[in-house]
């Protein structure tokens, strides 16, 4: 089944305390994004990648690392998580080019106390 | 910069009824527009993508309008279900190398038995 994977789907962890979302695709995409969802702000762009070891900032990029190592995974890096970035976290990932839609992954709830 | 706007933001029918969700963006220069739901708890599903040559795209009960040059973007639901109930995201693809979608808040959809 062609899918968006991401875990953990659940997480409460604590101010400080290194933390990765990882995201994996099984649909040899070549784009994959992270966006995180919070009430009021709707969703916005953390960071993408057109490829592998090619990744960009999007509108949110602060508090955030990513690599792109190889073509399905996409993983989440919060080196330093802060109460500010507990959100509903998304991945999603597309074909190249103009045309595709785009796939999102499930959802990771991540809250930081 | 773009901005995207969903009327209404909430919207309670009974089952059986036709019904037209609207999203207006400000800025025509879009690669494409999708729709999706986000059903509570869940990640987002692709419902519907709509090229920007493109005036309609039509999947089974829904069918996505799309007027470009004006700014709009219209979904249609026929014959409403209860397992429509949700709430519905349009997402205009931007018009640069990010592919990043611009999402507008949503409509939340009840429909009642």
């Amino acid at each position: 089944e062609a899918q968006v994977t991401q875990n953990p789907r659940y997480l409460i962890t604590v101010t400080g305390k290194k933390l990765t979302v990882t995201c994996s695709q099984n649909m040899n995409h070549e784009y994959m994004s992270w966006y995180r969802q919070d009430p009021g702000l709707g969703l916005r762009q953390i960071y993408y990648s057109m490829n592998v070891e090619v990744t960009d900032k999007g509108d949110v990029p602060e508090g955030y690392k990513v690599s792109r190592k190889e073509k399905r995974n996409f993983p989440l890096i919060l080196e330093s998580p802060s109460p500010n970035q507990t959100s509903l976290y998304f991945c999603a990932s597309s074909l190249g080019g103009t045309n595709y839609e785009q796939y999102f992954g499930p959802g990771t709830r991540l809250t930081v106390t | 910069k773009q901005e995207v706007t969903q009327i209404p933001a909430a919207l309670s029918v009974p089952e059986g009824e036709n019904l037209v969700l609207n999203c207006s963006f400000t800025d025509s220069a879009i690669y494409n527009l999708q729709w999706f739901r986000q059903d509570p708890g869940k990640g987002l599903t692709s419902l519907l993508l709509i090229q920007s040559s493109q005036r309609e795209q039509t999947s089974g009960r829904l069918n996505a309008s799309l007027d470009k040059s004006s700014g709009r973007s219209t979904l249609y639901i026929a014959a409403s279900q209860p397992g429509d109930s949700a709430t519905y995201l349009c997402a205009p693809r931007e018009g640069d190398s990010s592919y990043k979608l611009i999402f507008g808040s949503g409509t939340r959809l009840l429909v009642r038995p």
